[in-house]
């Protein structure tokens, strides 16, 4: 079955290490995204890559990095230099070009710093 | 002011009623607008997706775009207990290659049908 995975489903963290969260994706898409989910605030864009070996900061990219090393994978780190790391993370993709706005979600992992 | 904005409810309805979801923008320039599912817990699963004005229809749904008002409804006819869950928005521009293709999502509407 084609589709996102994420890993894992939940996380915990003490403060002041960084973590790193796991995407996949077998849907020979070109895009992938990962976003932030806090109660409230709805859906708020951290990195994104159009292509292999290049991505762009998001919206709140402070305190987070990524990779794109492959096309099926998109890690996220979440640095210690992120101040309120707690909240619910998404990873998103899309075939890209024109068809970016036609994304499709991972089941999520949800951080909590301890 | 945000760009797109969604009331959070909730939202509590019988089984069988008339659900209607709506969400404002203020960016003109929006031309795809989009309706996500997302059960408690887990990743938005895309329901409904719709280009510029008009009407769309897929089963007990029907997406709703009126760019002059800037309004877009997410309409769900017999509702059943399982349309249970938050509906997001979304939205985006016409997008050129390799642009700074990006959603702007509302902050989703909690629904509860009650059986």
């Amino acid at each position: 079955d084609g589709g996102i995975t994420q890993s894992p489903k939940y996380l915990f963290r003490k403060e002041g290490q960084n973590v790193t969260l796991s995407c996949e994706q077998n849907l020979n898409h070109d895009a992938m995204y990962w976003y932030r989910q806090d109660p409230g605030q709805g859906l708020r864009l951290i990195y994104y890559s159009q292509i292999v070996n290049d991505f762009q900061k998001g919206d709140i990219a402070e305190g987070y990095s990524v990779s794109r090393e492959k096309k099926e994978s998109f890690p996220l780190t979440v640095t210690s230099a992120q101040k309120n790391p707690t909240a619910f993370y998404l990873c998103a993709s899309s075939l890209g070009g024109s068809a970016n706005h036609e994304q499709f979600f991972g089941p999520g992992t949800r951080l909590t710093v301890l | 002011q945000k760009e797109v904005e969604q009331d959070p409810g909730p939202l509590s309805v019988p089984e069988g009623a008339i659900v209607s979801l709506n969400c404002t923008y203020s960016n003109s320039a929006f031309q795809y607008f989009m309706w996500y599912r997302q059960y408690s817990r887990k990743g938005p699963e895309l329901l409904m997706y719709t280009y510029s004005s008009g009407n769309k229809e897929d089963g007990r749904f029907t997406a709703q775009v009126d760019k002059s008002s800037k309004y877009i409804s997410l309409f769900i006819r017999d509702s059943q207990p399982s349309d249970s869950a938050t509906y997001l928005c979304a939205m985006s521009p016409i997008i050129s290659n390799f642009g700074n293709e990006k959603l702007t999502f509302g902050t989703g509407t909690r629904l509860t049908i009650i059986p």
